[in-house]
């Protein structure tokens, strides 16, 4: 998991309700990315952002919000709006150099549940 | 249309033994292809990078092979281990890269049984 954290681990949320997860990094990164992780999908990029108070949309951003106000932090916020949220989300960090990116190294991931 | 497709689904096989994953990809040009070891609800870890002249990459017990030709990548485990089992999952990243384009494989389950 390297210096990439993300909490909870696990997290439940009810019909209606926001919920935020956290992702923090200590590798200098400039680059943060959301995934989420479905049985049998590949990995599918939700947010990313490669240098602060900036990201973009992937390709299923629809029903999530991400903010990036320091370097170290990126956090997503599943809204109201993701009528099928419960997945395992996937952050992940790397070095961007313009035109160029190295390696991603990934949190742990927390897996959210929709009671 | 970009894809990176990966066999078998999954696999089981006796602690002890070899065995090797496929990755077939159609993304051209690419960068690079990448090998990812994921535990069981854990993030993936990297194992593997090989740029697109190279043709060979070991890491420990595992060796990964490319062949640009016929755009496919194989990722061999040998003296399997209990602790291999995972999901193994194959990411090739394009040329150009604006920076947000990764190509995820689905991945391969596997399983090392005494």
């Amino acid at each position: 998991d390297g210096g990439i954290t993300q909490s909870p681990k696990y997290l439940f949320r009810k019909e209606g309700q926001n919920v935020t997860l956290s992702c923090e990094q200590n590798l200098n990164h400039d680059a943060m990315y959301w995934y989420r992780q479905d049985p049998g999908q590949g990995l599918r990029l939700i947010y990313y952002s490669q240098i602060v108070n900036d990201f973009q949309k992937g390709d299923i951003a629809e029903g999530y919000s991400v903010s990036r106000e320091k370097k170290e932090s990126f956090p997503l916020t599943v809204t109201s709006a993701q009528k099928n949220p419960t997945a395992f989300y996937l952050c992940a960090s790397s070095i961007w150099l313009a035109g160029l990116t190295d390696t991603q190294y990934f949190g742990p991931g927390t897996r959210l549940t929709v009671l | 249309k970009n894809q990176v497709e990966q066999s078998p689904q999954s696999l089981i096989i006796l602690e002890g033994k070899n065995c090797t994953l496929q990755c077939n990809y159609t993304v051209s040009p690419f960068s690079n292809l990448r090998w990812y070891k994921q535990d069981t609800g854990r993030g993936p870890v990297s194992l593997t990078i090989m740029t697109f002249s190279e043709n060979t990459k070991s890491n420990g017990r595992y060796t990964a092979t490319l062949d640009a030709d016929t755009k496919q990548s194989s990722l061999h485990i040998t003296a399997s281990q209990l602790s291999d089992s995972a999901s193994y999952i194959c990411v090739v990243i394009p040329l150009p890269n604006t920076g947000n384009q990764f190509y995820f494989g689905t991945g391969t389950s596997l399983t090392v049984i005494p």
